[in-house]
């Protein structure tokens, strides 16, 4: 099995513009997480999806983040406009119905 | 709600020596427990978890954990430290809201001096 895969691994991008970052969950898994680990504040949960359906958004940031999951193997996390503030790393994770979470690797995100 | 926390954001051992991470939990019902591992650089990898059965966990790297429900802990121990155990330890416990998902503690950074 792959694992998560989340792409770009890097990203480095000007303030005010768009970003997207992907991930696709292991197969079968039927839950995504969306994570943000900075040193400041450690490792959030921005978002989850159950059976692809957004199930809990509190943890994302504000109106500036959103995320989708058109199917069950893809994700996307996009930032528009992104601050510099939004630099951190952004984890995915899956899960297949028992609560032990398997990670990607992250995309690290740098905003100038 | 639940809640975890880890004692020590940061823990320095001797190679050799035993390796303590202290996590404290609160929970309203029976919890599921992790422990994870972050590498420099990469994602959170799963030490070991507790889902009601032993109390006594065993998991990779010759780490293992004990559910201890009268402290409300869930600590991890390594006998002899490596060097390789060098990494963040985050301890999670599961959420009960009818979801799936995990609430981590903070983290402990582990060094190991040679």
């Amino acid at each position: 099995d792959a694992g998560v895969i989340q792409s770009p691994r890097h990203e480095v991008t000007e303030m005010g513009q768009e970003v997207t970052l992907r991930c696709k969950p292991i197969s079968g898994h039927n839950s995504l997480f969306w994570y943000r680990q900075t040193m400041m504040r450690g490792l959030e949960l921005l978002i989850y999806f159950n059976n692809n359906v957004p199930i809990d958004d509190s943890g994302m940031p504000e109106d500036r983040f959103s995320a989708k999951m058109p199917n069950a193997s893809f994700s996307t996390l996009k930032i528009q406009p992104s601050e510099p503030r939004d630099s951190a790393v952004y984890f995915c994770a899956s899960t297949q119905s028992t609560y032990e979470q398997y990670f990607g690797p992250g995309t690290r995100l740098t905003v100038t | 709600a639940q809640s975890v926390t880890q004692l020590g954001s940061h823990v320095s051992v001797s190679e050799g020596a035993l390796v303590l991470l202290r996590c404290n939990y609160s929970s309203s019902v029976p919890p599921y427990l992790f422990w994870y591992v972050q590498y420099p650089n990469q994602g959170l990898q799963l030490l070991l978890k507790y889902t009601s059965a032993a109390t006594l966990v065993k998991g990779i790297n010759g780490f293992e954990a004990e559910f201890k429900k009268s402290e409300t802990s869930f600590h991890l121990t390594k006998p002899s430290a490596h060097m390789s155990d060098a990494a963040e330890y985050f301890c999670a416990v599961s959420d009960t809201n009818g979801a799936q998902k995990l609430v981590f503690g903070q983290g402990t950074r582990l060094t190991i001096n040679p």
